[in-house]
Order: structure tokens, then sequence, then C-alpha cells
């Protein structure tokens, strides 16, 4: 079964400094991932996904993310924290044994952006 | 082109009662998925939808089930609620073609058991 790990329940930084968060997943086979970002009252926005072959990848609002087989890592960067960056952010997998469309999400990870 | 629509935004229901959930996916997309997220179990797979069958199912008790219609619209039902069931309901849509597709989220219903 497919599965994602974020160690890290917050993460504070100061505006302007560059920002990582972290996952880590386990998979069999493909691992198809994605970030998500979640503002208060709100439902989930994608942020990006990884594509085959592409170590670094580049998504909305400015965030990447640096894929790394060898540590089976997804952590989510930016270059230059906004406080409008404050957010629940959520990595995931695709479960590709049981069904199509099921993301099994991590258990989130809060970003605190200090002006 | 609008997004995904979730109706009610907020529910206040009683223990026992049972409540029903609506979700208009983007114009085009077959696949909806319902999703639970409570700050302790976080988010958890309900089921998903796909051109009106169940294609996937969640861990949660048979008092969850839902629904698609001919348009693509869901709904999602929880007879005899218990507290347990407050939470934030989301609902997700897409094309439903290919491991790779990112999937749009409505805002969610709020529902809240007393």
């Amino acid at each position: 079964a497919q599965s994602v790990a974020q160690p890290e329940d917050q993460v504070n930084v100061a505006e302007g400094n560059p920002l990582t968060v972290k996952c880590t997943y386990s998979v069999s086979g493909n691992p198809y991932l994605f970030w998500y970002v979640q503002y208060p009252n709100r439902g989930l926005q994608f942020l990006l996904k990884y594509i085959t072959g592409d170590n670094l990848v580049k998504g909305s609002y400015g965030f990447e993310a640096e894929f790394n087989k060898s540590q089976t890592s997804f952590h989510l960067k930016k270059p230059s924290a906004l406080v409008s960056d404050s957010a629940l952010y959520f990595c995931a997998v695709r479960e590709v044994d049981t069904g199509f469309q099921k993301l099994v999400f991590g258990t989130g990870t809060r970003l605190l952006v200090s002006p | 082109k609008a997004g995904v629509t979730q109706t009610p935004r907020y529910l206040i229901k009683t223990r026992g009662q049972q409540v029903t959930l609506s979700c208009s996916p983007i114009s085009g997309h077959r696949s909806v998925s319902w999703y639970q997220q409570t700050p302790g179990q976080g988010l958890q797979f309900l089921f998903e939808y796909f051109s009106e069958t169940q294609r996937n199912k969640g861990n949660f008790p048979g008092r969850f089930s839902g629904r698609q219609f001919s348009n693509s619209r869901s709904e999602m039902n929880v007879s005899t609620l218990e507290l347990g069931d407050s939470a934030l309901y989301l609902c997700a849509s897409s094309s439903g073609q290919g491991l790779n597709e990112k999937l749009f989220f409505g805002s969610g219903t709020q529902l809240s058991v007393l």
C-alpha cells in the first residue's frame, strides 16, 4: 500500500527566508505524488505533482518540490516565503492498488510565516 | 469554468438524524470522490464514483453511502449520525482517467453533530 509521512506538525519561518516542508513516501511501483494547500475554511488547492524524470518540479505560487528517489522524499520548497503562504500543506500519493482516484494524504504540516 | 460546488456550506444535526450532502463537479468531469477531514484523523477517503458507479470505497461503516447521477453530480448520505461524524466533508472531481491527474476540491461542507 502507498503512504506518505509528514514528520513536522508545524514549520515556522520568517518572511523572505526560504522554506521547506518535508514529505517522505512509501510506494510499490512508480510514485504519483502531489502537494496541496488548504487555507482556513477552504478546500484543498493543488500546488504541484511529480512528473516522471523531473527531480525538480515547479508549481503554483512560486513553490517547487524536489523528488529524491534514494531518500524516498518529495520535499516542498520556496526560495522566499510570504506571510500569505501561511496555511496547511498536505503531501499525497495516489493509491494505485485499489483504484484510480484515491489519494492517500499525509497528516499535514502547518506553515507559519512571520512578518 | 465554475469550480467544484458543495452544498450546504454548514450543517448542524443531532445524533440519530441523517444528512445528505451535495457536490457538483467541474463541467465535463466524470469522477467524484469524497473525503472526510477531522483534526484527529486527517483526510480520509470515503468513496469515488465514476459514471454513476462506485469505483472505490474507503474503510467507513455502511452508514456512509453515496451516489452519482447521470449529470455527474453526486450526493453523500450519512444515516444515524454519531458525534464522531462531525467533520469537514470534501468533494473532489476529475476526469477520472489517469494516475497522474490532479483532483479539484470544493470548499467542503462543515457538519456538526450535537
